[in-house]
């Protein structure tokens, strides 16, 4: 899924650095999503946000820190990861938020594979 | 909250061959997805099915929502369809729920 663009595509960081995961649709999608995959294991989703506002945390640490600046952008701040962080984070967007959320498929990117050193 | 199985977990093919995926779920759903992530981690839209058929190229879907099951078939199997096959449900949240996936691997 080309349209749902996540940069970088790959990061190395260590455990007292500070850095942001970015995600770009131009769909008009109004509903974004973040996405965390380890591997041999199927996608959990961290977080929702809808109209920009987040909607759903799924209990994420507070390490990791979502921000929606606008609806085409979906940012995700890192500081004092842990190596158990390290995973594959997928971003994806769908084009209608609350109240009919449900029945819009998701699209997704194509992930940053982050390593924690 | 809504459950999601898929079968079998593991599968093996000679290329050409023809192979049925399974997803089962819990609950009564408005949104359901199959995924192929291929080996480098792309997660590719497959099918949006809640319900009915569909098919593009070799594959098809078929989701019977009375019944709670969905179907992926693949025909004429090629190495570049190995990978693992994701099927995702959504009920009445926000929440689109994944199942453990399909390992297919289709061999030359």
């Amino acid at each position: 899924d080309t349209e749902v663009t996540q940069t970088p595509k790959h990061l190395v960081m260590g455990m007292t650095n500070k850095k942001s995961l970015k995600c770009e649709q131009h769909m008009g999608h109004r509903a974004m999503y973040w996405y965390k995959q380890k591997a041999k294991k199927p996608p959990e989703l961290m977080f929702v946000y809808s109209y920009e506002k987040l909607s759903i945390n799924e209990s994420v640490p507070s390490r990791f820190s979502p921000e929606c600046p606008n609806s085409s952008l979906l940012n995700l701040h890192l500081h004092a990861l842990q190596p158990e962080d390290s995973a594959l984070y997928l971003c994806a967007s769908s084009r209608r938020a609350l109240p009919a959320v449900s029945n819009q498929p998701q699209h997704f990117g194509d992930g940053t594979r982050l390593s924690i050193l | 909250g809504i459950q999601v199985e898929q079968s079998p977990p593991d599968l093996i093919l000679q290329e050409g061959a023809n192979s049925t995926l399974r997803c089962n779920f819990s609950d009564s759903v408005n949104n359901l997805q199959w995924f192929h992530q291929n080996p480098w981690g792309q997660l590719i839209n497959l099918f949006y099915i809640p319900s009915g058929t569909k098919q593009n190229g070799r594959l098809s879907a078929t989701t019977v929502a009375t019944e709670r099951y969905s179907l992926l078939y693949i025909s004429s199997s090629q190495t570049t369809d190995s990978g693992v096959y994701f099927c995702a449900a959504r009920g009445g949240s926000e929440k689109l729920v994944f199942g453990k996936g399909t390992k297919l691997t289709v061999n030359p």
